[in-house]
């Protein structure tokens, strides 16, 4: 089935520093794709809209300059904390539609903690 | 209200048990029907997508869905320790397909 491969894993990294989160469709295109924050035993919730060749889409409340996003080929998107502060700690997973409304594959998701 | 609504749990089950998670939801727009598997620091996984009303089988696994009562639920049948994650139920409508999750219940099943 189609793979999303996301990393790293986890990451750890100073406040002021600038983090990157890296996912790939392993086998196939993704035109789109969905980055989510999950704080511990919440859902997921959608930050942003990546889609390539153009600018993200934003969800309300998300600082579009705080959390870069760049989807410059079909199968890779990044997401960039950038002067990441310990409030910005969480589990931050992406997604992509593999079909026609038969739902999403997501990548295994990215602990950052922030010191 | 939320869109979703999901008891977070955690339930706590003895293996072989039949296993019934719910959710309910606010918006009758809503058609498409999903289950997701989630593991400890993993991302979610797919196990039931269902859409408009009825019954969906797969293995030890039943997605249900009433859209007269915006309720759905998800049943395991014979469960087992590798069972134990957390399900998280989510919905989407027909014209936009990104899904509104619930916050996850969390399941324990033990030997």
């Amino acid at each position: 089935g189609a793979v999303v491969s996301q990393h790293p894993s986890w990451v750890i990294c100073k406040s002021g520093t600038s983090v990157k989160i890296e996912c790939r469709s392993l086998d196939f295109q993704a035109t789109t794709m969905f980055w989510y924050r999950q704080f511990p035993k919440q859902s997921l919730m959608l930050m942003a809209t990546s889609n390539e060749g153009s600018k993200a889409t934003y969800e309300q409340g998300v600082e579009k300059d705080k959390f870069l996003i760049n989807h410059a080929s079909l199968t890779l998107s990044t997401l960039t904390v950038t002067s990441a502060h310990p409030e910005d700690s969480s589990f931050y997973i992406c997604s992509a539609r593999t079909g026609s409304g038969d739902g999403y594959t997501f990548g295994s998701g990215t602990r950052l903690t922030v010191v | 209200q939320k869109e979703v609504e999901q008891d977070p749990g955690p339930l706590s089950v003895p293996e072989g048990a039949i296993v019934s998670l719910n959710c309910t939801y606010s918006n009758s727009a809503f058609q498409y029907f999903m289950w997701y598997r989630q593991y400890s620091r993993k991302g979610p996984e797919l196990l039931m997508y269902t859409y408009s009303s009825g019954n969906k089988e797969d293995g030890r696994f039943t997605a249900q869905v009433d859209k007269s009562s915006k309720y759905i639920s998800l049943f395991i049948r014979d469960s087992q320790p590798s069972d134990s994650a957390t399900y998280l139920c989510a919905v989407s409508s027909g014209g936009s397909y990104i899904p509104t999750f619930g916050r996850g219940t969390s399941l324990i099943v033990h030997p």
